[in-house]
């Protein structure tokens, strides 16, 4: 099972564009992408997931380079309710996934 | 509405005490899985079903027994509590195994042990 690295935190503002980088340096052939959300106290939701190239939903964008030993995780315009851990995961499946630190997402007024 | 419901919210109980943690889905989903979480060490899987009667260990299954004898249920049972075992544990379902979609989470059950 592939592992992660990733920010343990960032600062940003209400407004601006957040990228948050996750390198996977040995990522499998058969093995997505995932990010989640977690809130202190709450359970992580799902944000996005992805195998190559770009996806984009109704709130991020992940773009994966054509190696696939990153990804850039994209929220555009973040508000305050943004600040969050976001987590980065790797797997060919969604119960074969190891689940770091995340990254402490802070957003500024 | 389409959810993952835990129960209870919170627990405080005694070492020893055998107790049964609560999970079921509304979204006829085919993968649900167990977690807890502690300060410091990130989400670990328990355990997780692929369907009915289809359970497989996770990270850290010891301590721990799990039952799936309908789609919608994954009850998380502590034969035996000890003070190690006191953690905020979620339970998580997918639809698809992977393809885009990822776990709905439930909202946490917080277990004490004294």
């Amino acid at each position: 099972l592939a592992k992660t690295t990733q920010p343990i935190s960032m600062d940003s503002y209400e407004g601006q564009e957040v990228n948050i980088t996750c390198s996977h340096n040995n990522i499998a052939t058969n093995d997505y992408i995932t990010w989640y959300q977690q809130f202190p106290s709450q359970g992580p939701r799902f944000i996005i997931q992805g195998y190559k190239t770009k996806v984009t939903n109704e709130v991020a964008s992940l773009f994966i380079p054509a190696d696939r030993k990153s990804s850039t995780l994209s929220l555009p315009r973040v508000s305050l309710s943004d600040t969050a851990v976001y987590y980065c995961l790797v797997g060919e499946s969604n119960y074969q996934l190891i689940w770091g630190a995340g990254t402490k997402l802070i957003i500024k007024p | 509405e389409a959810q993952v419901t835990q129960n209870p919210r919170y627990l405080i109980t005694v070492t020893g005490k055998k107790l049964t943690v609560t999970c079921s889905q509304n979204m006829n989903h085919e993968y649900m899985s167990w977690y807890r979480q502690d300060p410091g060490l990130g989400l670990r899987q328990i355990y997780y079903s692929m369907n009915v009667e289809v359970t497989d260990k996770g990270d850290v299954p010891e301590g721990y027994k799990v039952s799936r004898k309908e789609k919608r249920n994954f009850p998380l049972i502590l034969e035996s509590p000890s003070p190690n075992q006191t953690s905020l544990y979620f339970c998580a379902s997918s639809l698809y195994r992977t393809g885009g979609y990822g776990y709905t989470f439930g909202s946490g059950t917080r277990l004490t042990v004294v």
